[in-house]
């Protein structure tokens, strides 16, 4: 399998600050990657995807605004979290795919990002 | 709408089999998947289902009917390490990955 790595693993920080979570493909092209938010105990949610070059679509309910995806490479995807407040507070986790792989239908997903607002 | 339904919780004893089913009713289907996810960290991959019929590996093995929006996940001879949360997931149109709320299964000694 694909290997996808997602840094911080976790991170604290000030309610109005921004934070940036960053999502890459080590050995392989993602021309799509997806970032999702688990709260405790729940499903993950889909909020956006993200395609290489192009602008992300966003799920109905994510403000874009405030969640900025940029997927500015084949390798690399950031999602930042802008004006961050309390309730953002969750577990955000990045997954990728190169489409056209029959060998990997499967989306490969990142460690995971504990964000926690104070 | 999409919707993904699978049992919240279950419980199951160790060395036992236990099922877990999945139903959907999504846009479009590209294939059906079932990943483990213990509490904190990301899910992993266990199966996909593309064409119906039973996908075997190892001690799992997932079932797929199209025509039912139905699946299940097969857990054989249960270990304590299979305490986790379960996650029914479709392939929709463009893509994108959409999972069920998933089901917390707990392994009994």
């Amino acid at each position: 399998g694909a290997v996808v790595s997602q840094h911080p693993s976790w991170v604290i920080c000030k309610s109005g600050t921004s934070v940036k979570i960053e999502c890459r493909s080590l050995d392989f092209q993602a021309t799509t990657m997806f970032w999702y938010r688990q709260f405790p105990k729940q499903s993950l949610m889909l909020m956006a995807t993200s395609n290489e070059g192009s602008k992300a679509t966003y799920e109905q309910g994510v403000e874009k605004d405030k969640f900025l995806i940029n997927h500015a490479s084949l390798t690399l995807s950031t999602l930042t979290v802008t004006s961050a407040h309390p309730e953002d507070s969750s577990f955000y986790i990045c997954s990728a795919r190169s489409q056209g792989d029959r060998m990997w239908p499967e989306a490969f997903f990142g460690q995971g990002t504990r964000l926690t607002v104070v | 709408g999409q919707n993904i339904d699978q049992p919240t919780e279950m419980t199951a004893t160790e060395g036992a089999i236990v099922q877990i089913n999945c139903t959907y009713q999504t846009s479009g289907f590209n294939g059906l998947f079932w990943y483990q996810q213990h509490a904190g960290e990301a899910p992993t991959f266990l199966s996909y289902n593309v064409l119906d019929g039973l996908e075997e590996k190892g001690r799992f093995s997932s079932f797929l009917s199209r025509s039912k929006g139905y699946s299940y996940l097969l857990l054989k001879e249960l270990q304590m390490k299979d305490s986790a949360s379960y996650l029914c997931a479709v392939r929709d149109v463009g893509d994108k990955i959409i999972f069920g709320k998933g089901t917390r299964l707990h392994i009994l000694p």
